[in-house]
């Protein structure tokens, strides 16, 4: 069964410090993979997305997240973190079917504070 | 182009009551996904249309029911109101379907009392 596991449930950075937030999943086929973003009662926002190609994909906000197979991870990086990115970020994978319809599996999230 | 956008966004209600959330995807987006937000369960599937047809569906009771119209509108109806429905109730649109990105809108925060 497809599965989406965010390990950290929290993570406090220092503003400046550089971040990476863990995803793996498990997908029998190639995945799509999406990172969402969602602050406080709001919806989710698109950060990237991994359908094909270079592994490396660059994001909104100056997010960038690699896919490695090998190791059925995903994980969002940051090299210098503001103050505004305090938010809860959702991996989730896309399971697409023959048949065209998709939905989205989401991991559990991170909640991401950052210290001034 | 216009996000997408759901009504109302806060709702109250009593258990047992019925309630129906609307959804107005992005212009030219044919698909329409509802998901539920709870602090224990996390974000979980409810169901996708597609032309006015539902093609996925998650694993939720039967009091969970949508439809969606010719203009792509979707709503979601819940009958029979439980406390455990008190939820964020999240919309998402996407172009054809399969793997294409789906956008949210605000989302919906119903409270059942």
């Amino acid at each position: 069964a497809q599965s989406v596991t965010q390990p950290d449930i929290h993570i406090t950075v220092s503003e400046g410090a550089s971040l990476e937030l863990r995803c793996n999943y498990s997908y029998g086929a190639t995945p799509y993979l999406f990172w969402y973003v969602q602050s406080p009662g709001q919806g989710l926002q698109l950060l990237l997305k991994y359908f094909s190609g270079d592994t490396l994909v660059q994001g909104i906000k100056g997010f960038e997240a690699e896919f490695k197979r090998s190791q059925s991870s995903f994980n969002l990086r940051k090299p210098s973190v503001h103050w505004s990115d305090a938010a809860e970020y959702f991996c989730a994978v896309g399971a697409a079917f023959s048949g065209g319809y998709n939905k989205l599996i989401f991991g559990a999230g991170t909640r991401l504070a950052v210290h001034p | 182009k216009a996000g997408v956008t759901q009504t109302p966004r806060y709702l109250i209600k009593t258990r047992g009551q019925q309630v129906t959330l609307s959804c107005s995807p992005i212009s030219g987006h044919r698909s329409v996904s509802w998901y539920q937000q709870t602090p224990g369960q996390g974000l979980q599937f409810l169901f996708e249309y597609f032309s006015e047809t539902q093609r996925n569906k998650g694993n939720f009771p039967g009091r969970f029911s949508g439809r969606q119209f010719s203009n792509s509108r979707s709503e979601m109806n819940v009958s029979t109101l439980e406390l455990g429905d008190s939820a964020l109730y999240l919309c998402a649109s996407s172009t054809e379907g399969a793997g294409e990105t789906q956008y949210f809108g605000p989302g919906t925060r119903l409270l059942v009392l």
